[in-house]
């Protein structure tokens, strides 16, 4: 199987800013894409090809990615930004064409 | 405007049969895949699986090869997710989604989700 490991959870105080990892082997070769997820809500897009940002996403997301591991960065977090965070990437074989990351809780403190 | 509408919620038995549905509109349904998405209570997001309407070309994550039939009726827009024999494990929300482009990319439109509760 193919996997997109996280970190459970990131903690930040309003103001700081808030860095999510995302690691697979495949990163360097296939893009990934991060969504956040509030409670009852559907997931949003918030970075799309490792680094681009929606129409629509404020300027504080930022995505990048260095060998194999994507980052999410969210500066100057505000408490509307806690909230789950998930990754999606594939594997380079084509078998696990789309896979999430298992999510990282972010909390404002 | 693009829209995924889910059916509603449902509670089933255990061995059960069930078919829920996501119905587009405002795009060309046929040349767009949509995909399939499991949340378990408090868990995290699973791709279940992916077709596309235009030729019912289907793939399924490994997970849910077997377990699962994805199909869709492009005559009425119509993507469809199936059970023959509903397990308690399969208790979850479900989306469908829209991926911008692919099999593979971003979704960029998500149905409302769809509750499937299987307790005896």
């Amino acid at each position: 199987s193919y996997e997109l490991t996280q970190p459970p959870s990131v903690s930040v105080s309003p103001g700081q800013t808030a860095r999510i990892t995302c690691s697979g082997d495949a990163l360097p070769k296939q893009y990934a894409y991060w969504y956040q997820q509030k409670p009852g809500q559907a997931p949003v897009v918030v970075i799309y090809k490792d680094s681009e940002r929606p129409s629509g996403i404020p300027e504080r997301f930022s995505g990048s990615s260095s060998g194999t591991t994507v980052t999410l960065t969210i500066s100057g977090v505000q408490a509307e930004d806690e909230a789950d965070y998930y990754c999606q990437s594939g594997d380079i074989s084509g078998t696990y064409r789309v896979v999430f990351g298992g999510g990282t809780k972010l909390t404002v403190l | 405007e693009v829209q995924l509408v889910q059916s509603g919620a449902e509670v089933k038995k255990p061995g059960e049969s069930l078919k829920i549905s996501c119905k587009g509109s405002g795009y060309s349904f046929t040349s767009y895949w949509i995909g399939w998405v499991r949340q378990m209570p408090g868990k995290g997001l699973e791709w279940m699986g992916i077709i596309y309407p235009g030729d019912s070309d289907t793939r399924y994550s490994p997970s849910f090869q077997g377990q699962v039939t994805i199909s869709a009726d492009k005559s009425i827009s119509t993507a469809y997710l199936q059970w023959s024999s509903l397990k308690a494990s399969d208790t979850a929300m479900y989306y469908c989604a829209r991926p911008v482009y692919g099999d593979y990319a971003h979704f960029d439109y998500w149905g409302q989700g769809t509750l499937v509760t299987v307790s005896s």
